[in-house]
């Protein structure tokens, strides 16, 4: 099947703008996660999803980064008031299961935010 | 918190040769699982191979094989037979199995491997 798609995957904004960026998970997958991969750095986490659920959102830098994921599928990460240190790779992954440790994360393609 | 370390910014190795990458870690957690995750240059995320900290026995997906040494917390994995294709980033991951853990992955910095033909 299909795996998950993010888009856009090429984003470019003014700073104070505000981004929307979509995640689209692997169709039946529980599990959502958002990662920030800043420029020759390892992601790191933003937040979790199960189903509708946020379950984690101890990695969201400041306020101005909000999730949702209201029907349990598509996801959304909204950044507002862009800042430059905002740039960065935004990177989506599902699992399946939400208490399978076994199971693995699969990963979108990530979009790309460049701050003006 | 955990942390994962990987010292190696590049390595380079000879097509059909083998190569190591090292990664360290540090967790106070007895049970978890380590990662390695490939990121072609195209950005997907792929994963290479998992290790249970729980089994001793080291994970082996074909020519990649990992080395885990609990008590030292390093993780390294070997590429045998190294491809043109093997050419990425390749990052070490932690997840821990604590409950509302949330199976989170911890990423190190990551290592540039290019494989020379």
């Amino acid at each position: 099947g299909a795996g998950v798609s993010q888009s856009p995957r090429y984003k470019v904004a003014k700073r104070g703008q505000d981004v929307a960026l979509r995640c689209d998970p692997i169709s039946g997958h529980v599990s959502l996660f958002w990662y920030q991969q800043a420029l020759g750095q390892g992601p790191e986490f933003l937040t979790y999803f199960q189903n509708e659920a946020q379950l984690d959102k101890s990695g969201l830098p400041s306020d101005r980064f909000f999730a949702e994921r209201p029907e349990g599928s598509v996801s959304t990460l909204k950044i507002q008031r862009t800042q430059q240190e905002d740039s960065a790779v935004y990177l989506c992954a599902s699992r399946d299961k939400t208490g399978g440790y076994t199971d693995t994360q699969y990963f979108g393609p990530g979009t790309r935010l460049t701050v003006l | 918190a955990q942390t994962v370390t990987q010292s190696q910014p590049e390595m380079s190795v000879q097509e059909a040769e083998t190569v190591t990458l090292s990664c360290t870690y540090d967790t106070s957690e007895s049970d978890y699982y380590l990662f390695w995750y490939k990121q072609p240059p195209s950005r997907q995320m792929i994963l290479v191979i998992r290790q249970e900290a729980y089994k001793q026995q080291n994970a082996t997906e074909n020519r990649f094989s990992v080395n885990f040494q609990k008590a030292a917390k390093s993780f390294s994995l070997k590429i045998s037979d190294s491809q043109l294709g093997d050419a990425a980033m390749y990052f070490c991951a932690y997840s821990s199995l604590l409950t509302g853990a949330n199976s989170k992955l911890t990423f190190g910095k990551g290592i540039t491997l290019s494989v020379r033909p």
